[in-house]
């Protein structure tokens, strides 16, 4: 099966920094990735996402980068706010429509 | 608001019961998905329905069914429940099949076993 994977359990930053939270996937043939941001009691919210021809991505104060050669994506937030702690899942898709999902990262904003 | 809605958003029974978990798609949305999640778990991908019949299958258990009604709205059927079915159950859905699409997420039902 799929396995996707997180470095870090658990992130805590300074408020106005930059967070970058990341990911390992096993599967080189995943074409499709999904960040998704899981506020208590919430369901998943989606981020950003990022096809496999590209190697990075940018949205409203987020970043995803891809890295192919080594099965890597990250996510990058610009100017972390007290509003982004939350759980961070990356999801991979590679055959079939489902999506494989990491356990998660928490990041923790310190005000 | 994602557009996904689920009923109920809390559900407590003993074991062996049976529930039935529903949920509405994103409007024009064909695909419907359901996962779990449980404590120290990420999402596992369940079933997932597209305009009525069954697409894939992930780590679901025999004791738990799916279906998709004509109207699009979905069923997740867990019986004979156990302890260990405590979670929460999200469901998503996107447009149809593409590969390229994303999965809206409800709010999720949370499941206590007792």
């Amino acid at each position: 099966g799929e396995s996707v994977g997180l470095h870090l359990p658990t992130l805590s930053v300074q408020e106005g920094d930059n967070s970058i939270i990341n990911c390992a996937y096993s599967n080189s043939a995943s074409d499709y990735f999904i960040w998704y941001k899981q506020e208590s009691g919430k369901g998943p919210q989606f981020i950003i996402d990022i096809r496999s021809n590209m190697d990075k991505r940018q949205g409203q104060r987020v970043t995803v980068l891809l890295n192919k050669t080594v099965k890597h994506l990250s996510l990058q937030i610009a100017a972390t706010q007290p509003g982004d702690s939350a759980v961070y899942f990356c999801a991979e898709k590679s055959t079939g429509n489902q999506f494989y999902f990491g356990t998660g990262t928490s990041l923790t904003v310190i005000p | 608001d994602s557009g996904v809605t689920q009923t109920p958003k809390h559900l407590i029974t003993a074991t062996g019961q049976r529930v039935t978990l529903r949920c509405s798609p994103r409007s024009g949305d064909l695909s419907v998905y359901w996962y779990q999640q449980s404590l120290d778990q990420g999402l596992q991908f369940l079933i997932q329905y597209y305009n009525g019949e069954e697409r894939a299958k992930g780590n679901i258990l025999e004791r738990f069914s799916a279906q998709q009604f004509p109207d699009l709205h979905s069923e997740l059927n867990l019986s004979s429940l156990e302890l260990g079915d405590s979670a929460l159950y999200f469901c998503a859905s996107s447009v149809g099949l593409m590969k390229v699409e994303t999965q809206y997420f409800g709010p999720g039902t949370r499941l206590l076993v007792l």
